[in-house]
């Protein structure tokens, strides 16, 4: 249990154009989903997050216009990435809050996407 | 980011030998701590995690050890197999419930 897809899983376009990304829980519901980017050889950044039925909470630096988050049901956050530029070529990775063994609160991982911007 | 160019730490472990990976935690108000694995072009995967009330969990392979005196957590891995070759990150959360990954450390398993 406990699965987390993302769609796509890489992406390639032109600058200035939008992408959507898409992060589902598929067995379980999450009131919370959050949004991750990962450069090469470095940690998961915290983007933002994403709370049903509610706007999302930007972490500070990220760009709330450019990165817009729509989180439309327990099962479902999108992340659109307005206007893409070269720098924002990178892994993006959601996650949706669940509960492990321990009884803490932490979070299952989507398998990421690689967002190429030419 | 804050560690742009920086290579990740590497761990070289030969097959069927035991690995420890460290890692050193800010806050020494989180109370809840998870060890993830990554895989190349991979997201993430929870691996073990551990409350701030225990000194040590156990899980298939794996031990999470804490020492909140020095604010340091370590995972063990028992008999290193070529398929724990990744990197391997310590979260700590936040009061706000969110993840506070650590740098991370690059394992690589040579027969």
């Amino acid at each position: 249990g406990a699965v987390v897809s993302q769609h796509p899983s890489w992406v390639i376009c032109k600058s200035g154009t939008s992408v959507k990304i898409e992060c589902r829980s598929l067995d379980f519901q999450a009131t919370t989903m959050f949004w991750y980017r990962q450069f090469p050889k470095q940690s998961l950044m915290l983007m933002a997050t994403s709370n049903e039925g509610s706007k999302a909470t930007y972490e500070q630096g990220v760009e709330k216009d450019k990165f817009l988050i729509n989180h439309a049901s327990l099962t479902l956050s999108t992340l659109t990435v307005t206007s893409a530029h070269p720098e924002d070529s990178s892994f993006y990775i959601c996650s949706a809050h669940g509960r492990f063994l321990a009884g803490g609160d932490t979070q299952y991982f989507g398998p990421g996407t690689r967002l190429t911007v030419l | 980011g804050e560690s742009v160019g920086l290579h990740l730490p590497t761990l070289s472990v030969q097959e069927g030998d035991n690995s420890i990976i460290n890692c050193a935690y800010s806050n020494s108000a989180s109370d809840y701590f998870i060890w993830y694995k990554q895989e190349s072009g991979k997201g993430p995967q929870f691996i073990i995690d551990i409350r701030s009330n225990m000194d040590k969990r156990q899980g298939q392979r794996v031990t999470v050890l804490l020492n909140k005196t020095v604010k340091h957590l370590s995972l063990q891995i028992a008999a290193t197999q070529p398929g724990d070759s990744a990197v391997y990150f310590c979260a700590e959360t936040d009061s706000w419930g969110k993840l506070q990954f650590g740098a991370g450390t690059q394992v690589v398993v040579t027969p």
